[in-house]
């Protein structure tokens, strides 16, 4: 059974540097999203995707973070400028349209240092 | 805005016994809900869909408008439904979920 995959599983990083978190969500799928999850706290709604633009964003998704499907595989969560705060659980998911059920990969925990 | 609240954080019951694990929500619109779950270790999964009516696992939840409610339950609990679920509400343009803070259910043997 086809699956949602991310890279890396966990990614330590220090405050102020970029990074880059990555996903291959399911082929067929054509919505992309992506969550978090602060430890000990909520899953919440970051963004999503679809036809080449985001579709929705929440206040969290300001402009030290940003979205690419660079190309037909990958999708990915760039954060520009990474604070302390951004520690988190990243989850990935994909659907076949946006009312069917999304399908989660298995999360990166960021540590932001 | 659109909300939901799951009032437990655990919920410890023994084999056999009954389960009910609450959700109440608020949104302005026609809400479509759903419960996933996530077993130790594994990633979040769909457990059920209210638009569907399925039982999944012997799982069942009834959406009730009238109290915002989409409470899932399960007559008899096994120890292999020890997890974490979460409840959630999609928007009408089907965009994104929001999620309940979520309940631990540890079913004792």
């Amino acid at each position: 059974e086809p699956e949602v995959t991310q890279t890396p599983s966990h990614q330590v990083t220090q405050m102020g540097q970029e990074v880059i978190l990555r996903c291959v969500p399911i082929s067929n799928h054509l919505y992309f999203y992506w969550y978090r999850q602060i430890l000990g706290q909520k899953v919440e709604f970051l963004v999503s995707f679809y036809n080449n633009e985001i579709s929705e964003k929440s206040e969290i998704f300001d402009d030290q973070f940003s979205v690419e499907r660079p190309d037909g595989s990958n999708f990915t969560l760039k954060i520009r400028s990474t604070k302390l705060e951004d520690s988190a659980m990243y989850f990935c998911a994909s659907s076949r349209q946006g009312y069917y059920e999304q399908y989660f990969g298995p999360g990166t925990r960021l540590t932001v240092t | 805005a659109q909300r939901v609240t799951q009032p437990e954080k655990l919920l410890s019951v023994f084999k056999g016994a009954p389960v009910e694990l609450k959700c109440n929500y608020s949104y302005s619109g026609s809400p479509e809900l759903f419960w996933y779950v996530q077993y130790s270790r594994q990633r979040l999964q769909l457990l059920l869909r209210h638009i569907s009516r399925e039982s999944i696992k012997g799982f069942t939840a009834d959406l009730n408008k009238g109290e915002t409610s989409f409470h899932l339950k399960k007559p008899f609990a096994q120890e292999e439904d020890s997890a974490m679920y979460y409840c959630a509400l999609s928007d009408n343009a089907g965009n994104m979920l929001t999620f309940g803070g979520g309940t631990r259910l540890m079913v004792k043997p």
